[in-house]
């Protein structure tokens, strides 16, 4: 059974600092990994998605993420934090077959000016 | 174009109450799938729907889940004798085929309050 398993919680950072949220994984068969952004009393939105092409995935609002599979890792990075990201964090798994997602228990990313 | 709508956005009903929670995909997905997120954890398969086939049901937590989907349109959820524990957000999700090369798009979900 594939799992991902994301390191904190909780991430602060402040305006124009790096930001890294971490996440690996766990799966038998080459995985399809995703990150989603969810803001307040919204739904899930896509950030960006691997798919077994390049290791360095680029995404939406800056963010990028990349695939290591000698460290079972798909860490999202943005070199510099808005206000504007401070969000709810969810990486995800796809599993094999059809397209059931197995998520994180999510990071909540706190942006302080 | 529209996205995935749900209805109703929060719900607060009586342990031991049914509830029928609603789920309009985006136009001309094939799939469809229910999510549950509870405080404080990730969000957790329920079902998914191929067309208006469920192929893989496993997902549900016990027998008083049932969701159906009227051909490629609206689901239902339903959760018979609600229980505290039944609280969560329910999120649906809908995708132009059952693969994952197709993006997942999420509405926003229905807050379930179980008293």
């Amino acid at each position: 059974a594939q799992s991902v398993t994301q390191l904190g919680s909780h991430v602060s950072v402040s305006e124009g600092a790096l930001v890294l949220l971490r996440c690996n994984y766990s799966s038998s068969v080459p995985p399809y990994l995703f990150w989603y952004v969810q803001y307040p009393n919204q739904g899930l939105q896509l950030l960006l998605k691997y798919t077994s092409a390049a290791t360095l995935v680029k995404g939406i609002n800056g963010f990028e993420a990349e695939f290591k599979k000698s460290e079972t890792s798909f860490h999202l990075t943005k070199p510099s934090a808005h206000m504007s990201d401070a969000a709810e964090y969810f990486c995800a798994v796809s599993d094999q077959g059809f397209q059931k997602l197995v998520f994180g228990t999510g990071t909540r990313l706190l942006v302080s000016p | 174009g529209a996205g995935v709508s749900q209805s109703p956005s929060n719900k607060v009903t009586e342990k031991g109450k049914d509830v029928e929670l609603r789920c309009d995909p985006i136009s001309g997905h094939t799939a469809l799938y229910w999510y549950r997120q509870r405080l404080g954890q990730g969000l957790e398969f329920l079902i998914y729907f191929q067309g208006n086939s469920a192929p893989d049901k496993s997902g549900l937590p016990s027998d008083r889940f049932s969701a159906e989907r009227t051909g490629e349109s609206v689901s239902t959820l339903t959760i018979q004798r609600t229980q505290q524990e039944d609280s969560a957000v329910y999120l649906c999700a809908s995708s132009a085929r059952t693969s994952r090369l197709y993006e997942q798009y999420f509405g926003p979900g229905t807050r379930l309050t179980v008293t």
